[in-house]
């Protein structure tokens, strides 16, 4: 079945530096790859996705870019912010399941220090 | 502003007792999904709808129920049965339904989050 794997975390970082957060994928089909964050007591919000190989997501500064030859959709900033101090899922949408449901990974927490 | 609103943000329960999670959205969107997460886990998918009156089981839909009578709204029904009830509970929607769904990513809600007492 479909799967997601991240990079174990937590992760702690000083601000304004680089930030990757590694995920990589198993899946039957073709998906469409998502980063979510969520903050504490929250839900998840959409970060970014991509649609089809050698696409890159991007917003608030992170990017990340669907490499179908390593499956892997690694989330990257080039200078990270106290405010970045979340929880990062990625997930996947595999569209042979013809349902739309989404698989995500476990999860790894950021935390970026003055 | 549209979006997805959860209630109550806290709930608790009685041992032998149903309680019953509301969502609502008012975004107009085809689906919706229900995804409980456990500390330090991912999400895993209980139950999700494409279309008013009718669902599919998740992954882990044992001792949970729900119901789809309007568009706008996905109740999740945690029942005695479920044995291990405390979590967070997430309810997501997403605009549209099958493959094309897939590509459009989820909006969620704000979650609630169960206790056993």
């Amino acid at each position: 079945g479909d799967s997601v794997t991240q990079m174990e975390g937590p992760v702690t970082l000083s601000e304004e530096a680089f930030l990757t957060i590694n995920c990589t994928y198993t899946a039957t089909g073709y998906p469409s790859l998502f980063w979510y964050v969520q903050y504490p007591g929250e839900g998840l919000q959409l970060l970014l996705k991509a649609t089809k190989a050698d696409d890159k997501g991007s917003n608030k500064g992170f990017e990340a870019t669907y490499r179908k030859e390593t499956t892997s959709f690694h989330l990257e900033k080039g200078s990270v912010q106290v405010s970045d101090s979340a929880v990062y899922f990625c997930a996947l949408s595999d569209l042979n399941t013809n349902a739309g449901k989404s698989t995500f990974g476990d999860g790894t927490t950021l935390t970026v220090k003055p | 502003d549209g979006g997805i609103t959860q209630s109550p943000k806290y709930l608790f329960r009685k041992e032998g007792q149903n309680v019953t999670l509301s969502c609502e959205q008012n975004l107009n969107h085809d689906a919706m999904y229900w995804y409980r997460q456990d500390p330090g886990q991912g999400l895993r998918l209980i139950y999700y709808s494409q279309i008013v009156n009718d669902f599919q089981k998740g992954d882990i839909a044992e001792g949970y129920s729900v119901s789809r009578e309007k568009k706008e709204s996905f109740p999740l029904t945690v029942t005695s049965a479920q044995k291990n009830p405390t979590a967070f509970y997430l309810c997501a929607s997403s605009p549209r339904t099958g493959k094309r769904g897939g590509q459009d990513g989820y909006t969620f809600g704000s979650g609630t989050r169960l206790t056993v007492v």
